[in-house]
């Protein structure tokens, strides 16, 4: 069974405009990872956040993490039309030291 | 790109027909993982591998076997595929170290039709 779920399923917005994307789990985790697709490609790893960090920036990238709610955010600051791509949150659970699951990410379309 | 490779790229096949993808990497990583992704399901844990000859099921591992020999190649052994099986199989690697789930890398994948 999915462990994350991506909210929105599709995202559209303007080149420069914020893209936020969600994520939601259901059990404790040892931490967070969302990874990027571009169509027809592997998974590309973004950024990963620890259950006792609350807030992670990379670039134009933030990530922020309530482990009270068991959610996830990811903020595209700046978008670009490279940004299209479907987006993936995934979860290592407490206990697992090698398995992810990942979620059935949301597909952002940046339009120029 | 990490050093992983996919063969083959793409396959076409037909049903009860036995199918070996394989995946090798070239940097030395302990783990290896297999996935299917499917539109409406995303990626998916097929088996995994934690060392030379030490494997594991994943949550959809039914009518998939998996063999690791050597450090560097992983393999995915449909025995009598069925069109159920018809999807994109990318490979992961990582190098997990102490308590946390390191980052994985995946591999280009492989599309594989059964007819």
């Amino acid at each position: 069974s999915q462990q994350g779920e991506e909210d929105p399923q599709a995202l559209s917005i303007q080149e420069g405009e914020n893209a936020t994307m969600n994520c939601s789990y259901k059990t404790s985790i040892n931490n967070l990872q969302w990874y990027r697709q571009n169509s027809g490609r592997g998974l590309v790893h973004l950024i990963l956040i620890r259950s006792n960090e609350r807030e992670k920036h990379s670039g134009r990238l933030r990530v922020t993490l309530d482990t009270s709610k068991k959610s996830s955010s990811l903020l595209i600051t700046a978008s670009r039309a490279a940004d299209t791509a479907s987006y993936f949150c995934a979860t290592g659970p407490g206990g697992s030291n090698y398995k992810l699951t990942f979620g059935k990410g949301t597909l952002l379309t940046v339009n120029p | 790109d990490a050093g992983i490779t996919q063969s083959p790229r793409h396959k076409v096949t037909e049903t009860g027909t036995p199918v070996t993808l394989r995946c090798h990497q070239t940097e030395n990583h302990r783990y290896m993982y297999w996935y299917r992704q499917d539109p409406g399901h995303g990626l998916r844990l097929i088996h995994y591998s934690y060392g030379v000859k030490d494997t594991d099921k994943g949550e959809v591992s039914d009518g998939y076997s998996v063999s690791r020999s050597k450090t560097e190649d992983f393999l995915l052994t449909l025995e009598s595929a069925t069109s159920s099986q018809t999807s994109v199989y990318f490979c992961a690697i990582s190098e997990s170290s102490g308590r946390a789930t390191d980052t994985q890398y995946f591999g280009p994948g492989t599309r594989l039709t059964v007819l």
